[in-house]
């Protein structure tokens, strides 16, 4: 069955260290999105990707990068974490906007 | 940046009980979508509805998409406490040209068996 995977499901990791979370899909779908969901804010989109080699900012940016090389890939990069930045991140793929594939999430803690 | 406005923030209830929860804006969207989520586990689509005055019903979940496509309502009838989750409202954000999601903060319901 095909499914999107994130990993690790837990990190903890310190302020200043680069962190990169996985998103892995067998969908084949084209677009793929990374949030993070904090309390009272609901979900925030930090980057999204419409296929290999496309990548794009969103609400929520800042302090993130991501790649996209291939279709089933879509890593999530902070490059210099701080504590600002732990939460909870949702990595999804669709193929049209008629409904998100959401993985497990990763619930990342920086001290 | 459009905003989607879920309410009540929180609902606790008796199983059998009926409920309704709402999303508002002040944005015309092309369609919207309702997701549910457990704790630890990414959200899970409910139902897409399209078309404004569009009614689904899915068991005992029934959604409706308001006439001017504004507003959506979540309608749970007998309530269980396998209902219990996040709801959360998204529909398509103008600023990503209509192609990602924008997301309510959500309404978290309880049902106490």
């Amino acid at each position: 069955d095909a499914e999107i995977t994130q990993s690790p499901r837990h990190k903890i990791t310190e302020t200043g260290r680069q962190v990169t979370l996985a998103c892995h899909q067998t969908w084949n779908h084209n677009n793929m999105f990374w949030y993070r969901q904090d309390l009272g804010h609901g979900l925030r989109l930090i980057h999204y990707s419409y296929g290999v080699q496309d990548t794009n900012k969103g609400e929520v940016s800042d302090g993130y990068s991501v790649s996209r090389s291939n279709t089933e890939d879509l890593p999530l990069t902070l490059e210099s974490a701080a504590s600002s930045q732990t939460s909870v991140y949702f990595c999804a793929s669709s193929e049209t906007n008629y409904g998100y594939t959401f993985g497990s999430g990763t619930r990342l803690t920086v001290v | 940046t459009q905003l989607l406005e879920q309410s009540p923030q929180f609902l606790s209830i008796q199983e059998g009980e009926n409920l309704t929860v709402y999303c508002n804006s002040s944005s015309v969207f092309s369609s919207l979508q309702w997701y549910r989520q457990e704790p630890g586990e990414g959200p899970v689509l409910l139902v897409t509805v399209v078309t404004g005055g569009e009614v689904k019903k899915l068991k005992r979940l029934t959604f409706q998409f308001g006439d001017a496509r504004k507003d959506s309502s979540l309608h749970i009838t007998a309530a269980q406490p396998g209902d219990t989750g996040l709801y959360l409202c998204a529909a398509p954000a103008m600023d990503t040209g209509r192609r990602a999601l924008t997301f309510g903060s959500g309404t978290r319901l309880q049902v106490q068996p």
